[in-house]
């Protein structure tokens, strides 16, 4: 079936420390791949992307990894800090018609200041 | 731009009532859906469109109904508000192809 899920639902962090937050899919099928993050009381908002072909694709402080053999997605944000608390989705984007998005359940990041 | 807006932001209902959530994007974006998110959950997805004219129906349909007469709007009416339709309703908005949504910033409904 479809599915989207991530393997910690929440995430403690000290303060300048490297977070990694994971994530599995298991649609061969998806093409693109977005991880989102959601602060409290807000829409969720585009971080970053890959597109299937790339393993590996870096931002601003933040890195996504891909791994299609084993379908596994994790996202990497360097020197966390307080601002990056907040509930991180991954996503994956289906190669069909209307390109379907599939979001995971979540994970909760705390940084401890 | 405003981005993608929605209102109301805060709604309670009582069984059996009906309303419309409303939502719009100035960015001229082809495909538009509506998402609810329940306490400690993802997002499913309720309907979409992909261009004005045209809607189809996402996981969790029932009890929702939609259309898109504009580019600009895509309002999702309940019909017969339920306790279970608690939930915080999200709209989004992309251009086509596989990019990334632009969300809004919710409705919170209850239904008592």
């Amino acid at each position: 079936g479809e599915s989207v899920g991530l393997h910690l639902p929440t995430l403690s962090v000290q303060e300048g420390d490297n977070s990694i937050i994971n994530c599995a899919y298991s649609n061969s099928a998806s093409d693109y791949f977005i991880w989102y993050k959601q602060e409290s009381g807000k829409g969720p908002q585009f971080i970053i992307d890959i597109r299937s072909n790339m393993d590996k694709r870096q931002g601003q402080r933040v890195t996504v990894l891909l791994n299609k053999t084993v379908k596994h997605l994790s996202l990497q944000i360097a020197a966390t800090q307080p601002g990056d608390s907040a509930v991180y989705f991954c996503a994956e984007i289906l190669n069909t018609g209307g390109f379907k998005t599939i979001f995971g359940a979540g994970t909760r990041l705390f940084v401890k200041a | 731009n405003a981005g993608v807006t929605q209102t109301p932001k805060f709604q309670v209902l009582k069984t059996g009532q009906s309303m419309t959530l409303q939502c719009a994007q100035d960015m001229n974006h082809e495909y538009m859906s509506w998402y609810r998110q329940d306490p400690g959950m993802g997002l499913r997805l309720i309907h979409y469109s992909v261009g004005a004219g045209i809607t189809d129906q996402g996981e969790v349909p029932n009890g929702y109904n939609v259309s898109r007469s504009t580019t600009e709007d895509f309002p999702l009416r309940l019909l017969s508000a339920a306790p279970s339709q608690t939930s915080v309703y999200f709209c989004a908005s992309r251009s086509g192809g596989p990019y990334e949504q632009y969300f809004g910033p919710g409705t919170r409904l209850t239904v008592t």
